[in-house]
């Protein structure tokens, strides 16, 4: 069974419109996790990395949330733009070297 | 700042055929991670290296070997390849021995074997 899970698994949004993605993990102990972002074929671009101290940290128009006790994060997409159509991956690291990906979250944003 | 470089970006190759791919590290990172994601999967680590030394493996098959040189720039070699093999081959690196985990990740170099 994946140790990280995200959800939904694909959303499509009105160009300017905010829309939020989860990511459950059960991975132990608990690093970091991050958040990319993924073009079709492309390498991952990383949007945010938080510590277990983290609770939010902002890229722009990006902010992810961090809830180590329930093993929660989100990634929110305020005023979404064509550009943002992507997979947004979750990567929960629980040393330095292995990182469990989720599947991603499909993100279509439509003008 | 340049990212990391991989190259070739696209490489065709038979069965049974060897191939090798490069990752140069963005400049001062001494670590160096490969993943390999195939068609719809999740990207799987293979192996990584920390200052020209292996400091962990994933699941890296025999067929396939890695070295970091001098330079800090690593190859993964694949030989006697296999139709499963065909994925998109992932670099990422990542300053001071991987610590304070931010990792930068390179376009990919896709493999197809026919």
């Amino acid at each position: 069974k994946n140790q990280v899970e995200q959800s939904p698994q694909s959303l499509i949004i009105l160009e300017g419109k905010n829309c939020t993605l989860q990511c459950n993990y059960t991975v132990s102990p608990f690093s970091n996790l991050r958040w990319y972002k993924q073009d079709t074929g492309r390498g991952p671009v990383s949007l945010t990395i938080m510590t277990f101290s983290e609770n939010t940290k902002s890229n722009g128009r990006y902010t992810a949330t961090l809830d180590a006790d329930t093993k929660q994060s989100s990634l929110h997409i305020t005023a979404s733009q064509l550009s943002d159509s992507a997979s947004y991956i979750c990567v929960v690291s629980s040393n330095d070297y292995k990182l469990s990906f989720g599947a991603g979250t499909t993100v279509t944003v439509r003008a | 700042a340049a990212g990391v470089i991989q190259s070739p970006r696209h490489l065709i190759k038979e069965k049974r055929e060897t191939a090798t791919l490069k990752c140069y590290p963005i400049s001062r990172h001494d670590t160096v991670y490969w993943y390999q994601q195939g068609p719809g999967q999740d990207p799987q680590f293979l192996i990584s290296f920390y200052e020209k030394m292996q400091s962990d493996k994933g699941s890296i098959p025999d067929r396939f070997s890695a070295q970091q040189f001098s330079d800090y720039h690593s190859e993964l070699n694949m030989s006697s390849l296999e139709l499963g093999d065909s994925a998109l081959y992932f670099c990422a690196s990542s300053p001071t021995g991987g610590r304070v985990g931010e990792l930068f990740f390179g376009e990919g170099s896709r493999l197809t074997v026919l």
